[in-house]
């Protein structure tokens, strides 16, 4: 597609449930961005793809978030036993990388965990 | 490391009147310099960035932003607003060598536009 596509764009889990948020890049990006954002909190940088190279995993914020980039294209962001803090819209972002490149975001998932 | 502090995170505004959002950073290399806008539910899209060259960069629907390195900041302006740009906007600053490529986003302002 034209853009960086994410699905679903709304998400209801439980509390205790797993979920998968799901990014489709611009084709040709090596760089992919998973950023989480909150009321009042703005943009926290989650993880970082590049091309082959392993992943920049440094915000993700527990081990119960994982995120994997497969075929250097799609990305799968995974919350397990998904917590009410967890609640907040995820943003993917992709870019061709290098210093100064923009970054196109999708529109977003909202996750509401009850 | 890099951080951005946006100083306000709410900015009324009447429309037609002009407007100031302020960004400022701190970084101890060279660094890149962006404004994003967000509108009601949607992603981000990029306004502007720095990158070199002229310290007063043009962006998108009238918006520029003035790169100042002994101030280490970078506000984004707009001589006459619209209803139409009721808008967060977020302020980034990535490394400009070495380091990585991740940008990192200040907080937000949120600018409301009065009629």
């Amino acid at each position: 597609g034209a853009g960086v596509s994410q699905s679903p764009s709304n998400k209801v889990t439980e509390k205790g449930k797993d979920v998968e948020l799901r990014c489709d890049p611009i084709s040709g990006h090596t760089a992919l961005y998973w950023y989480r954002q909150s009321l009042g909190q703005g943009l926290e940088f989650l993880i970082y793809f590049q091309g082959n190279s392993a992943p920049d995993k440094s915000g993700l914020p527990s081990d119960r978030f994982s995120a994997e980039r497969t075929g250097g294209s799609v990305s799968t962001l995974t919350i397990q036993r998904t917590q009410q803090e967890d609640s907040a819209v995820y943003l993917c972002a992709s870019s061709l990388g290098g210093f100064g490149t923009e970054a196109f975001f999708g529109q977003g998932t909202r996750l509401t965990v009850v | 490391a890099q951080s951005v502090t946006q100083l306000d995170s709410q900015v009324p505004v009447f429309e037609e009147a002009p407007v100031e959002l302020r960004c400022n950073y701190s970084s101890s290399v060279s660094v890149y310099l962006f404004w994003y806008v967000q509108y009601p539910n949607q992603g981000l899209q990029l306004l502007l960035k720095y990158l070199s060259g002229s310290t007063l960069v043009k962006g998108i629907n009238g918006f520029e932003a003035e790169f100042n390195k002994s101030q280490t900041s970078f506000h984004l302006r707009k001589p006459s607003v619209h209803i139409s740009d009721t808008a967060e906007y977020f302020c980034a600053v990535s490394y400009a060598s070495g380091g990585s490529y991740i940008p990192t986003f200040g907080r937000g302002t949120s600018l409301i536009v009065h009629p």
